[in-house]
């Protein structure tokens, strides 16, 4: 799988646009970008995952650079409870074994 | 709305003692997974399962087993308990398919 690098932390004020970073340049062309984010004291919860296009959800939307190097996880409008930490994932989507690797992730902290 | 159910919140066991961690999931998922999560480490695999009966070490299984005896049930046990196994244990499923993974709430284990 491969590698990803995300900021350790990061500050946003309620209501504006939170932007996650990740890198991943040595993605291979048959691997997805999925996020999770883990909020204090509870399991990770999954947001969304993308291949090459832009993905939009009820959550986020998750922006992939054209040559898949790097992606962006934006929360439109950051509520308190969107402090959380923001796991970057890139793995073989499908039937492809059968193992997701939570590295550090991004700790995202939501300021009134 | 989908579910996946630890037995546990919080769990206090003695050294040595035989620890069961039990996890429910009612979405019909064939993937079932056991992860613990240390400070500084992440979240670590420790077993997981592909099907009933099946069981596949992940990267930390030494002092764990693990059972599945039916779809909607995988079993965490810990043979003889020690200090160095106190985590937050995590378990998730998810169909095949789909990396799309379902957490529980979590068991924080203490051994004593």
């Amino acid at each position: 799988d491969a590698k990803t690098t995300q900021p350790p932390s990061m500050d946003c004020a309620e209501g504006r646009a939170a932007n996650l970073p990740c890198n991943h340049s040595t993605i291979s062309g048959n691997e997805y970008v999925y996020w999770y984010r883990q909020i204090h004291s509870q399991g990770p919860q999954y947001i969304i995952h993308g291949l090459k296009n832009n993905e939009t959800n009820e959550m986020a939307s998750l922006i992939i650079t054209e040559d898949r190097k790097s992606s962006t996880l934006i929360l439109p409008h950051a509520t308190l409870r969107d402090t959380a930490v923001y796991y970057c994932i890139v793995r073989v989507g499908g039937n492809a074994g059968n193992m997701l690797t939570f590295g550090g992730g991004t700790r995202l902290m939501v300021k009134p | 709305d989908v579910k996946v159910t630890q037995s546990s919140r919080y769990l206090v066991k003695r050294t040595g003692e035989k620890v069961f961690l039990e996890c429910v999931q009612d979405m019909d998922h064939e993937n079932m997974f056991w992860y613990r999560q240390d400070p500084g480490l992440g979240l670590r695999l420790i077993y997981f399962s592909y099907d009933v009966k099946m069981k596949e070490k992940g990267d930390i299984p030494e002092g764990y087993s693990v059972s599945r005896e039916k779809k909607e049930r995988f079993s965490l046990i810990l043979e003889s308990a020690s200090t160095n196994q106190t985590s937050m244990y995590l378990c998730a499923s998810r169909t095949t398919g789909v990396e799309k993974l379902f957490f529980g709430s979590g068991t924080q284990l203490s051994v004593l």
